[in-house]
């Protein structure tokens, strides 16, 4: 399978610990996007990256936030000191931006995390 | 008010209704996208468009780019056609996705 993927799918924690995800994007993909979608809602913007460039983040990204994507292949999105308003699927797309597209995201299946 | 405004939110329909769900933003965009978002959260692209209109059998989608909107038309709806649909516009420079709050249809046998 080529597409997006997102590990693990499903997360339930408690209160105050802190969560990692991964999203390993389509391999000739050099853009990255980390989207969050509560229940009924439409997703949102987190945060994206270039190969390994994090070039915008969004204010919902709270301090307890962070998003690396090393050597600009895979992604990880930690939270810490998790609250029960974290609870939301977390969703990863990546796209290939070239000179003629119009960038078309491929999104992953996404995180579902539970806190407690 | 939200840049990218969905309408219906919800929507019920006998099989075989011709369905039609509507979408206006607000904002610059490069492109506008139709996605399909099944129980189970993955989300699936139906059509992008930066003009005029797409066909993929029985799915439509047209947009007018002076007036904001865009329209999904669904012929012969099925049950299968069961899911939300999300507008999403990717912006100018950044070319992020900016969702709307989605449709949730449903179609009755």
């Amino acid at each position: 399978d080529t597409g997006v993927s997102q590990n693990p799918r499903h997360k339930i924690t408690k209160r105050g610990q802190n969560v990692t995800f991964r999203c390993d994007p389509i391999s000739e993909h050099n853009r990255l996007y980390w989207y969050r979608q509560t229940l009924g809602q439409g997703p949102e913007f987190l945060t994206y990256f270039q190969n390994e460039a994090q070039l915008e983040k969004s204010r919902l990204l709270s301090d307890r936030f962070s998003a690396e994507r090393p050597k600009g292949s895979f992604s990880t999105l930690e939270i810490q000191r998790t609250e029960q308003g974290d609870s939301a699927m977390y969703l990863c797309a990546s796209s290939f931006l070239g000179t003629l597209t119009y960038n078309e995201q491929f999104f992953g299946p996404g995180t579902r995390l539970t806190v407690l | 008010k939200n840049e990218v405004e969905q309408s219906p939110q919800n929507l019920t329909a006998q099989e075989g209704e011709f369905i039609t769900i509507n979408c206006s933003y607000s904002v610059g965009i490069s492109a506008l996208h139709w996605l399909q978002q099944h129980p189970g959260g993955g989300i699936v692209s139906l059509f992008m468009l930066s003009s005029g209109k797409k066909k993929h059998g029985r799915l439509i989608a047209t947009i007018n780019i002076q007036e904001k909107h865009s329209s999904l038309h669904i012929t012969a709806s099925h049950p299968r056609d069961s899911a939300v649909y999300i507008c999403a516009v990717s912006i100018v420079g950044t070319y992020k996705y900016i969702f709307g709050t989605g449709t949730r249809l449903k179609v009755l046998a």
